[in-house]
């Protein structure tokens, strides 16, 4: 079983539509849990961090954490064609060492 | 807003060639992190650097691979001996404080070896 599990995609929408992102893990000890965005060829944008179970919002953007389910989840409301990159989980059980899953491609159609 | 910068943006090196990737991190970050992207893989981590020492190393960080900070605001990762498959991004990040995360990533060095 991987550490880290995310649906590759493409995920393509229409714009304005809410979209749902998510990762799965296997390992308990993760408690740091990121979001990061990559445009095509350039560094992961850390969108959203969170510690333990529970929801944070951020304007449009909302990060999920459900540690019983091992399962956490980004909500992107309004979306806009500008948010089209892919959409990387990370987490850390604390280590110095982010484990990233694969990402997730995300396509907002105008 | 403060940001991680790195140099070059690409880097274009022969087999066997010694390479330096240079990364500023942001000012007040006292951690600091090389990572590397194959393309179309997962982003995985090499090292991570504290007080002028390796804190963690990956498996990948190998004795071809070093860390330097050679000055105030300068951090570099050194390939001593290329090789294909050392082929991919390398994202230099940092952070204000360990074991939590929330690290910022550079905009990477593309390195292609021939």
């Amino acid at each position: 079983q991987k550490e880290v599990e995310q649906d590759p995609g493409p995920l393509s929408v229409p714009e304005g539509a809410i979209v749902s992102l998510n990762c799965t893990y296997s390992n308990s000890a993760f408690q740091y849990f990121m979001w990061y965005r990559q445009y095509s060829r350039k560094g992961p944008e850390l969108l959203m961090y969170t510690y333990s179970s529970g929801n944070k919002e951020d304007g449009r953007f909302t990060a999920q954490v459900d540690k019983s389910s091992k399962y956490i989840s980004l909500f992107i409301r309004d979306s806009q064609p500008s948010d089209s990159a892919t959409y990387l989980c990370a987490m850390t059980p604390p280590s110095y060492k982010l484990i990233f899953g694969s990402g997730t491609r995300l396509l907002v159609r105008p | 807003e403060p940001e991680v910068t790195q140099t070059p943006s690409h880097q274009v090196t022969q087999m066997g060639q010694e390479v330096i990737l240079r990364c500023v991190p942001i000012s007040n970050h006292l951690y600091f992190y090389w990572y590397r992207q194959i393309l179309g893989q997962k982003v995985e981590f090499l090292v991570s650097f504290y007080n002028n020492e390796i804190s963690e190393k990956s498996e990948i960080f190998d004795d071809q691979f070093s860390v330097e900070r050679p000055d105030g605001s300068n951090f570099t990762l050194k390939i001593r001996s290329t090789k294909l498959e050392d082929s991919a991004m390398y994202f230099c990040a940092s952070s204000e404080k360990p074991l939590m995360g929330e690290q910022y990533f550079g905009p990477g060095t593309r390195l292609t070896v021939t």
